[in-house]
């Protein structure tokens, strides 16, 4: 089973619908994201949380919420969703401590707003 | 701030030949940490290479190899021999305070290894 699973994989959904994706991890970090890549664009901040109880804004939060209902679950809504949060979302999470402090990836959620 | 730039978009290659990717940083921070990502057709994003800006050294795993100069800012790599499994889009991304940040990514390197 992987590491950071983002559920749903693929979902289109029509412009003005509320939409949760989430984000389910077992390593065990109290670290995790929401990025969203763009064709040209690399990958994007939209927020992240360092804790239960800690939320942060990233580059790009307008239009999104986020919530970290425990330290292995942090999900990302659009509160309306419009055609340009069509995008390929990713779910990342993170270790300060120990000799690995790379960011470890969900599979992506790909999402069309028709 | 902070600021990756990948200035080669897309690089196409025949396969076997050795192929580097640029990547030039802006950080004010001294404790920093740079890394490499790798993303295949399927999607996914794939960690290559962790390094922190106190070592210099560069490194090599089979047939990647990574160039981190601080003088000139830039942590670039290069493939030698390239195959076609190769072909990827390919980010470069830096994490400030120590790794204690978010990463910020450049816009990545799309190569396209040609059998």
């Amino acid at each position: 089973d992987a590491d950071v699973t983002q559920t749903p994989r693929n979902r289109i959904t029509k412009t003005g619908k509320r939409i949760m994706l989430e984000c389910s991890q077992t390593k065990g970090h109290d670290r995790m994201y929401w990025y969203r890549q763009d064709p040209g664009l690399g990958l994007r901040l939209i927020y992240y949380s360092f804790d239960v109880k800690d939320i942060n804004k990233g580059e790009i939060s307008d239009g999104y919420s986020v919530s970290r209902q425990a330290q292995a679950k942090f999900s990302l809504s659009l509160e309306s969703a419009i055609p340009n949060q069509t995008a390929l979302y990713f779910c990342a999470t993170s270790s300060p401590t120990g000799p690995n402090t790379e960011a470890f990836f969900g599979q992506g959620t790909r999402l069309t707003v028709v | 701030a902070q600021k990756v730039t990948q200035a080669q978009t897309e690089i196409s290659v025949v396969e076997k030949e050795d192929v580097t990717l640029d990547c030039v940083y802006e950080t004010r921070d001294t404790t920093y940490y740079l890394f490499w990502y790798k993303q295949p057709p399927s999607g996914e994003l794939v960690f290559l290479i962790r390094r922190n800006s106190f070592d210099e050294q560069n490194e090599i795993s089979g047939r990647y190899s990574w160039n981190f100069q601080k003088s000139t800012s830039s942590f670039n790599f290069t493939i030698t021999a390239s195959q076609v499994v190769d072909s990827a889009v390919y980010f470069c991304a830096l994490s400030e305070a120590g790794g204690n940040t978010p990463l910020v990514f450049g816009k990545g390197t799309r190569l396209s290894v040609i059998a």
